[in-house]
């Protein structure tokens, strides 16, 4: 079964600073794999995903990630945080397949920026 | 392109009590999902519709819940009876092709 582990629930860093939340997955197949944001009170809004090709994905808010595939990871870096950047980030896994997908989340990274 | 709509935003109701909460997803989107997110826990499927069928609703826990997609738009979610370990926030989120679009939740808390 497909699964998601996120070690960190809770990261502070200062505004300005380098930023890199940890991912995990275990996926018998090729799989999706996606990083989401949550505002409090809001919806999950997609900050980037892969799926095949280059393994350095750039998204939304200047967020970046990398899928290694030996280490059966996939984590999320910043070269420098903004105080809006504090949320809950999630990664997420699916299947390698043509449309619909079901994801399978990770319980979550919370970020605290310090001014 | 209005995003995934979903009322009411919060609900406060008591155990046993029966609750329902609605949907609308992006325009001409053909899949559907509702997600159950416990607080400290990330989202968790309950159940996926492709137009008005069900695809998945393994995690649905059918003796309480139930869901319907009719004319594959609109959705609704129901919690009869309702239990104090059904608190959570429902998400519902659509797509038309990988990418699942939120709506903001429906904040329930059961007392």
């Amino acid at each position: 079964a497909q699964s998601v582990t996120q070690p960190d629930i809770h990261i502070t860093v200062s505004e300005g600073a380098s930023l890199e939340l940890r991912c995990n997955y275990s996926y018998g197949a090729t799989p999706y794999l996606f990083w989401y944001v949550q505002s409090p009170g809001q919806g999950l809004q997609l900050l980037l995903k892969y799926f095949s090709g280059d393994t350095l994905v750039q998204g939304i808010k200047g967020f970046e990630a990398e899928f290694k595939r030996s280490q059966s990871s996939f984590n999320l870096r910043k070269p420098s945080v903004h105080w809006s950047d504090a949320a809950e980030y999630f990664c997420a896994v699916g299947p390698w397949a043509q449309g619909a997908q079901k994801l399978v989340f990770g319980q979550g990274t919370r970020l605290t920026i310090n001014p | 392109e209005a995003g995934v709509a979903q009322s009411p935003r919060y609900k406060i109701i008591e155990k046993r009590q029966s609750v329902a909460f609605w949907c609308n997803p992006i325009s001409g989107h053909a899949t559907l999902y509702w997600y159950q997110q416990i607080l400290g826990q990330g989202p968790k499927l309950l159940i996926q519709f492709q137009n008005n069928g069900v695809v998945d609703d393994s995690q649905l826990p059918k003796d309480r819940f139930s869901a319907e997609r009719l004319k594959g738009v609109d959705s609704t979610l129901k919690i009869q009876p309702a239990k104090l370990e059904d608190s959570a926030v429902y998400l519902c989120a659509s797509s038309q092709e990988v990418e699942q679009y939120f709506g903001p939740g429906t904040r329930l808390t059961v007392t």
